[in-house]
């Protein structure tokens, strides 16, 4: 079955440290890949996306993912983390041609240390 | 534009109650969806509508129905609430179902069945 998995279920950073949260999938074909985000209290917000061309796709707030199609990974990074992306992070996975579904990840709740 | 928008925001039920989850977006989207999220478990597609007038099962449809009153508004309904149905729910929208669109998501509902 396809799956999308985060191995990383809580992480905690102190401010101005590095973030790498892993995403992996399972689906040999072609795919559109997203990083959404979850404020506390707030909606999903689309971080980035790729659908093709240059693997590494820059998003809003400092985040980038790469796409590493030999790996079916799509890690999203930041250099530097703020307090405010405390939140939680969903790697969502669309797979096949012409198809409408997301296949979501469990999540990676990130916490921010002032 | 108020992108998605989900009533009510909170809502407890007594087992074997019904209610109805509205959803509205002003995005002219053709596709809409409602998804379900449990902790642990990511996301999950309970249905889907691709078009106005269409409907369809998502991954996890068993005691739900769905209503695609016209192109602005699609309505989750629980016909007879069981505890398994507490949950967060997502109602999201696309300008199409193809594998290319970004889906947008409203601020969700908090549903507690006792």
């Amino acid at each position: 079955a396809q799956s999308v998995s985060q191995h990383n279920h809580h992480v905690i950073l102190s401010e101005a440290a590095s973030l790498e949260l892993g995403c992996n999938y399972s689906y040999g074909g072609t795919v559109n890949l997203f990083w959404y985000v979850q404020y506390p209290g707030q909606h999903l917000q689309l971080l980035l996306k790729y659908f093709s061309g240059d693997p590494l796709v820059k998003g809003i707030k400092g985040f980038e993912a790469e796409f590493i199609k030999s790996k079916f990974s799509f890690n999203l990074r930041k250099p530097s983390v703020q307090w405010s992306d405390t939140a939680e992070y969903f790697c969502a996975v669309k797979p096949g041609s012409g198809t409408y579904k997301y296949i979501f990840g469990t999540g990676t709740r990130l916490k921010v240390l002032a | 534009n108020a992108g998605v928008t989900q009533t009510p925001k909170f809502q407890v039920l007594k087992t074997g109650q019904s209610m109805t989850l509205q959803c509205a977006q002003d995005m002219n989207h053709n596709s809409m969806y409602w998804y379900r999220q449990d902790p642990g478990m990511g996301l999950r597609l309970i249905y889907y509508s691709a078009s106005e007038g269409t409907t369809d099962k998502g991954e996890v449809p068993n005691g739900y129905n769905v209503s695609r009153l016209n192109k602005r508004e699609f309505s989750l309904r629980l016909e007879s609430a069981a505890p398994s149905q507490t949950s967060v729910y997502f109602c999201a929208s696309s300008r199409t179902a193809t594998r290319e669109e970004t889906q947008y998501f409203g601020p969700g509902t908090r549903l507690l069945v006792l």
